[in-house]
């Protein structure tokens, strides 16, 4: 089946720990996006990457890092730098070009205890 | 950078009564889309309406837009306890490649 894995669905960290948040997907996207959502509130774009080795930054950047070596995968690290990171991280992927819908894997919960 | 601003932020209705939910934005867009998210759950797609259509529908689900207004409705007919959801509207930006961007949503609960 295709479609955009994200692992591990839960996930505790101490704080000033990083921790590597993954996501694959077999969709053969260019596109792929990282989101943030806090309890009862939207999405917040994080960091998107529309090809290979190349990625921007979204409106929350700060305290993340990512990487798109391959075009399968993105993940995320939440450095100790990000100052509140307990919240539900949701990947994305799109073809990228024209007018394209977003295909979400199903979240990654990520608690600082 | 929100763009959009879905409105009711929450909707409760029984089970058979349409819902409505409505959403806006700010600038100029080429689409826009409308999500479902269940509690815990990664967002599922439901329909996308290109700039320049006004209505479209799929199954149960009817969506309007508005340019001149910069707004959008999705209309849910016939609702049923398992349309229970949030339902996100996103509209593409293209600041560096698309990417998408989403509004704060609106949680809507079909009681049986």
């Amino acid at each position: 089946d295709g479609g955009i894995t994200q692992s591990p669905k839960y996930l505790f960290r101490k704080e000033g720990q990083n921790v590597t948040l993954s996501c694959e997907q077999n969709l053969n996207h260019d596109a792929m996006y990282w989101y943030r959502q806090d309890p009862g509130q939207g999405l917040r774009l994080i960091y998107y990457s529309q090809i290979v080795n190349d990625f921007q930054k979204g409106d929350i950047a700060e305290g993340y890092s990512v990487s798109r070596e391959k075009k399968e995968s993105f993940p995320l690290t939440v450095t100790s730098a990000q100052k509140n990171p307990t919240a539900f991280y949701l990947c994305a992927s799109s073809h990228g070009q024209g007018i394209s819908e977003a295909f979400f894997g199903q979240g990654t919960r990520l608690t600082v205890v | 950078s929100q763009q959009g601003e879905e409105d009711p932020q929450a909707l409760s209705i029984q089970e058979g009564e349409n819902a409505t939910m409505n959403c806006s934005y700010k600038t100029s867009i080429n689409n826009l889309q409308w999500y479902r998210q269940n509690s815990g759950r990664g967002l599922v797609h439901l329909i996308l309406i290109r700039s320049n259509e006004r209505e479209k529908h799929s199954g149960r689900l009817r969506v309007t837009l508005d340019t001149s207004k910069k707004s959008s409705s999705l209309l849910i007919t016939a609702s049923r306890a398992a349309d229970t959801a949030s339902y996100f509207c996103a509209t593409d930006a293209w600041d560096y490649g698309q990417n998408f961007v989403f509004g704060p949503g609106t949680r809507l609960s079909v009681l049986p």
